[in-house]
């Protein structure tokens, strides 16, 4: 199952910067998307989510933007901090998919002190 | 802040065996979810349940695999006869809305199947 990718299994990133997380889907019938982040030895705990219809949503220091045309979203975590150092997931359901969400590989990514 | 209990943490069984794995979704909720990960591979849907019936499941969630809410507080998942690639991560998960603005997932349990 292709329909969601996360193409870079880690990212490593200085306290304070920016932190860039993408992932691509296949299925144009998606209408929502969000970001869940994990931590060892707990389940994804749901960050944002962006409708179809939007093409940016923010929260906080955690922005997501989505480009249906490339079928491409970002999340955005300004500034980076230590404690965002996790497992991020990019998932997308639709209403033809029923109340199932499809996960991408996850990204690692580590914020240095 | 309300949580998804899964019980237990980590359950070790032999093939052929049953396991039930537990979950307590958040009282309110109204949606209940089963997803698993197996090593190293994708967090991948198993079976949707509302209104006291799955309202879907994916090729995966096969004859060994039931759920049921048999008190309206718990939620569980039973493998009738584990394989050993019934191995993973079994996390549980609520929410208030079909929509998902957000499943809650659970701490998970960690099947292992020897």
């Amino acid at each position: 199952d292709q329909q969601v990718k996360q193409n870079s299994p880690s990212l490593s990133v200085q306290e304070g910067r920016i932190s860039i997380l993408n992932c691509d889907y296949t299925n144009s019938m998606f209408d929502y998307f969000l970001w869940y982040k994990k931590y060892p030895a707990e389940g994804p705990t749901f960050l944002i989510s962006i409708s179809s219809i939007k093409d940016k949503n923010e929260d906080g220091r955690f922005t997501v933007f989505l480009n249906k045309s490339a079928k491409h979203l970002s999340l955005h975590i300004v500034p980076s901090q230590p404690g965002d150092s996790a497992v991020y997931f990019c998932a997308a359901g639709g209403e033809t998919s029923g109340s199932r969400l499809t996960f991408g590989e996850g990204t690692q990514l580590t914020v240095n002190p | 802040e309300p949580e998804v209990t899964q019980t237990p943490s980590h359950q070790v069984t032999q093939m052929g065996q049953e396991v039930i794995l537990r979950c307590v979704p958040i009282s309110n909720h109204l949606y209940f979810y089963w997803y698993r990960q197996i090593l190293g591979q994708k967090v991948e849907f198993l079976v949707s349940f509302y209104n006291n019936e799955i309202s879907e499941k994916s090729e995966i969630f096969d004859d060994q695999f039931s759920v049921e809410r048999p008190d309206g507080s718990n939620f569980t998942l039973k493998i009738r006869s584990t394989k050993l690639e019934d191995s993973a991560m079994y996390f549980c998960a609520s929410s208030y809305r079909a929509i998902s603005y957000g499943y809650t997932f659970g701490s998970g349990t960690r099947l292992t199947v020897v």
